[in-house]
Parts: structure tokens; sequence; C-alpha cells
């Protein structure tokens, strides 16, 4: 099975704060993702990558930045908190096999900026 | 920019009750996945189907999907308590990419 873990599951941080969100994938999966969930707006994509050492934006990107240093973990950086950053926070890791990308979600880090 | 929306927003039903929802998307795909998340918790697959394809079953999950009129349907049927939880479907577009879009998500209670 695959298992995607994510480093916290409850994180409280303080404005201005560097915040670090990891996720690890044991799969050797090319393709990881980071998504934001807020009531109402269902998930949004932030950054993805395809490769290590490789990023794209996603929907959302402003005021986060990301890392793949290696191909199992992809780290979601938030260089200054800001209390509109509080939110679920899911990690993703896919790879295409015969057409299908389907996403194996790890349990998600619920983030609360004061 | 949100591709699939999913109706009805929210569902209550009666365990052993069937369970319909529907998810219409805007632009060409490759394919359509629905997935499933249990409160506070990541979102788990359920089934994908092929934008050639019409119809498919996986135990008691049942889904359609018409790309004429760009909609998709999920069907749980005899639900149990055990069912309630957020549904969403997803697309993934025909380039040569990985992404995909979800909706914003159906809530579904099953009353025992």
């Amino acid at each position: 099975d695959v298992k995607v873990t994510q480093s916290s599951r409850y994180l409280v941080k303080r404005t201005g704060e560097k915040v670090f969100l990891e996720c690890v994938q044991d799969m050797d999966h090319e393709n990881m993702f980071w998504y934001r969930q807020d009531p109402g707006l269902g998930l949004r994509l932030i950054y993805f990558s395809y490769d290590v050492k490789m990023k794209e934006k996603g929907d959302i990107p402003e005021g986060y930045s990301v890392s793949r240093e290696k191909k199992e973990r992809f780290s979601l950086i938030l260089e200054s908190a800001s209390t509109n950053q509080t939110s679920m926070y899911l990690c993703a890791s896919s790879i295409i096999l015969s057409g299908r990308n389907t996403q194996y979600f790890g349990p998600g880090t619920r983030l609360t900026v004061l | 920019s949100q591709q699939g929306e999913e109706d009805p927003q929210a569902l209550s039903i009666q365990e052993g009750e069937n369970a319909t929802m529907n998810c219409s998307y805007k632009t060409s795909i490759n394919n359509l996945q629905w997935y499933r998340q249990n409160s506070g918790r990541g979102l788990v697959h359920l089934i994908l189907i092929r934008s050639n394809e019409r119809e498919k079953h996986s135990g008691r999950l049942r889904v359609t999907l018409d790309t004429s009129k760009k909609s998709s349907s999920l069907l749980i049927t005899a639900s149990r308590a055990a069912d309630t939880a957020s549904y969403f479907c997803a697309t993934g577009g025909t380039g040569a990419n990985s992404k995909l879009t979800f909706g914003k998500g159906i809530t579904l209670s099953v009353r025992p």
C-alpha cells in the first residue's frame, strides 16, 4: 500500500514565523502535490512537483514556496506565516500508469496561525 | 480554477437507502475520479472512470460518465452509517500532466 505521511497532524504558529510542512511518500512516485482545504472552497492546489528539484505553481502559490531535494520528500514552506494561512494542508503523491493518475493523500496537517 | 462541481452540496439519508451524487465539469477530460474524505482526514481514492467508459462498478459503488453532458454520478447502494463522509469528484485533463482538479465536495450523512 502507498503510504504518504505528513510531519504533523496539528500545528500552531505565530504570525511572521517561518513554517515547514514535510511530506514523505514511500512508493517512488514522481509526482507530489500540496493542497490547502478550506470550508466552502474545497481543495486548492498550491504547488506540485514532477521530479526532484522541479516545481510548478498551482492555483494559489502566493505566500508559499516548496522544496524537493529528494524524490520521496516534498516540503511546503510558509516564509512568513499569516492568519489567512490557517487551514488544513494536504499532501498527495501519484504516478501516471496506463493513463491513470490516481492521487494518494497524507492524513493532513491542520495549521493554525495566531 | 474549479473544474468539477458536485451536486447536491449536502445529502442526508437513512441507512439502507441509496445515495446519488452528481458532478459536472467544463472542459475535456482524460478521466474522472471520485474520492472520499472522513472528517479531519486525508482523501482516499474510490474509483476512476476513463473518458471512453460509460459505467463502472466497484462493490457498492457505481459510477457513470456522460461526456456529452460533461457530467458524472456516483451511486452508493445500501448505504451504511460508515459511509458518512465528504465525497469529491476530480477531473484529470487531457494534457501531458498529472494534475487533478477537485470539486468542493458533497457532505453525505447516513442516519442509522
